[in-house]
């Protein structure tokens, strides 16, 4: 099956701090979504991305959709305790049936105030 | 909140008992999907579902567990015969449309199985 790499695993950062985040596909995507779980929660979605190159803000949240199409990037700016929690990516593939949704490995972030 | 209700939220079983998994989409939405989520892991497709019809249950196992989406009504998730394998959180989501448009959780069902 498809397999999304996300890195890296897990961060650890000083409030206040930008993180950044990647995810890698071995296929093309033609749809890329990021989404944050809270302990015991079901996933948030941040922000969707449509097109390749496509550059799209969400307050302190920029996602980017690779020009490749096989990749997508989170950034998060001057970070705060409630940005904690897991980030996945998410998507369907170009070449699957559109329904089904794979989802990375997940990038585990802690922000230490 | 008019976001996606799973019930319940956790559930506990014995070895080869049924679980029932609940799911009302958001309000308009007809379209459902279920995943399911080992600790530590991202989320496995299993089931998509429009209105009384399966669309795509190729992620779900052949054996013992089934989904149904009916006219009126919640979408269920059924186990059968429930073994320890099958502990783990499953989630519901839902969409106005299928395709590529971003799908909305629920805060998921914790099976746990004794």
């Amino acid at each position: 099956g498809q397999q999304l790499n996300q890195s890296p695993q897990s961060m650890f950062i000083q409030e206040g701090e930008d993180v950044s985040m990647n995810c890698t596909s071995s296929s093309i995507f033609n749809t890329w979504l990021w989404y944050k779980q809270d302990p015991g929660e079901g996933p948030v979605l941040l922000i969707a991305l449509y097109k390749a190159g496509e550059l799209t803000s969400n307050g302190r949240l920029t996602a980017q959709f690779g020009i490749t199409r096989k990749d997508s990037f989170l950034n998060i700016s001057a970070s705060i305790p409630s940005d904690v929690g897991i980030y996945f990516c998410a998507g369907p593939p170009l070449s699957g049936t559109g329904n089904q949704f794979y989802f990375g490995t997940g990038t585990s972030l802690t922000v230490i105030p | 909140n008019a976001g996606v209700m799973q019930n319940p939220r956790h559930l506990v079983r014995r070895r080869g008992q049924e679980a029932r998994l609940r799911c009302s989409p958001v309000k308009g939405h007809s379209h459902v999907y279920w995943y399911r989520q080992l600790p530590e892991e991202g989320l496995k497709f299993m089931v998509y579902l429009q209105k009384e019809n399966i669309i795509d249950e190729s992620g779900m196992p052949k054996e013992r567990f089934s989904a149904e989406f009916p006219k009126e009504g919640p979408s269920i998730l059924r186990i059968q015969q429930v073994v320890r394998g099958d502990s783990a959180a499953y989630f519901c989501a839902s969409s106005p449309q299928g395709g590529v448009q971003p799908q909305h959780f629920g805060d998921g069902t914790r099976l746990s199985i004794l």
